[in-house]
């Protein structure tokens, strides 16, 4: 089965650039959807199609996605932004099935 | 406005089953497809499974073959996931989520229900 894989934690301080990845098998060629996830709260989408933002999403969040990495990045972290982040993709050796990496705690120091 | 709403919490013995519901509303139940995720105490999310309510197709892991069942009931636009042959290992929180079209992401998601299998 395919599968993803995230680092388990990231760190930056306030006002500076977060990335994370996520790495796959020409994961390229798939679109890549971006989870972020707080505390007893359900996930929220905060990237669809490797690079676009769902409405209400802020603009410092943005996406990439090419070869075997997709790259999420935070612009001008806030603390608001500490939270579990999730890559998520179309595993396309198995009809209808969807893959999730094991997520990055992002720690905003 | 457009929501999922799961139901509650489940405490189960091992090899039970258990059936949990999540229920759509504010938009056109049919033009979405439903997935299922999971997520173990401390641990990550966990895709489950793939609900078409148009065309009552589904998908599922691998690992939850033949212990995974999806139902629906239009009339109360309510998705249904059976699980069986419960054991420890499936203490979770169970979510819905809802999701256009493959690519789209899972843009809306229920508040989770947490469901316990212990002895």
């Amino acid at each position: 089965s395919y599968e993803l894989t995230q680092p388990p934690s990231v760190s930056v301080s306030p006002g500076q650039t977060a990335s994370m990845t996520c790495s796959g098998d020409k994961l390229g060629d798939k679109y890549v959807c971006w989870y972020q996830q707080k505390p007893g709260q359900s996930p929220v989408l905060v990237i669809y199609q490797d690079a676009r933002r769902p409405s209400g999403i802020p603009e410092r969040f943005s996406g990439s996605n090419s070869g075997n990495t997709a790259t999420l990045t935070i612009s001008g972290t806030q603390a608001m932004d500490e939270a579990d982040y999730y890559c998520q993709a179309w595993d396309s050796s198995s009809a209808s099935n969807r893959v999730f990496g094991g997520g990055t705690k992002l720690t905003v120091l | 406005q457009v929501q999922l709403v799961q139901s509650g919490a489940e405490v189960k013995k091992p090899g039970a089953s258990v059936r949990l519901s999540c229920k759509a509303s504010g938009y056109t139940f049919t033009n979405y497809y439903l997935h299922w995720v999971r997520q173990a105490p401390g641990q990550g999310l966990e895709w489950m499974g793939i609900f078409d309510p148009s065309g009552v197709s589904t998908g599922f892991a691998q690992m939850f073959q033949g212990r995974v069942t999806m139902t629906r009931d239009t009339s109360t636009s309510t998705v249904y996931m059976d699980l069986s042959s419960l054991r420890s290992e499936d203490t979770a929180v169970y979510y819905c989520a809802r999701e256009y079209r493959e690519g789209d992401g899972m843009d809306v998601w229920g508040q989770g229900t947490t469901v316990t299998v212990s002895s």
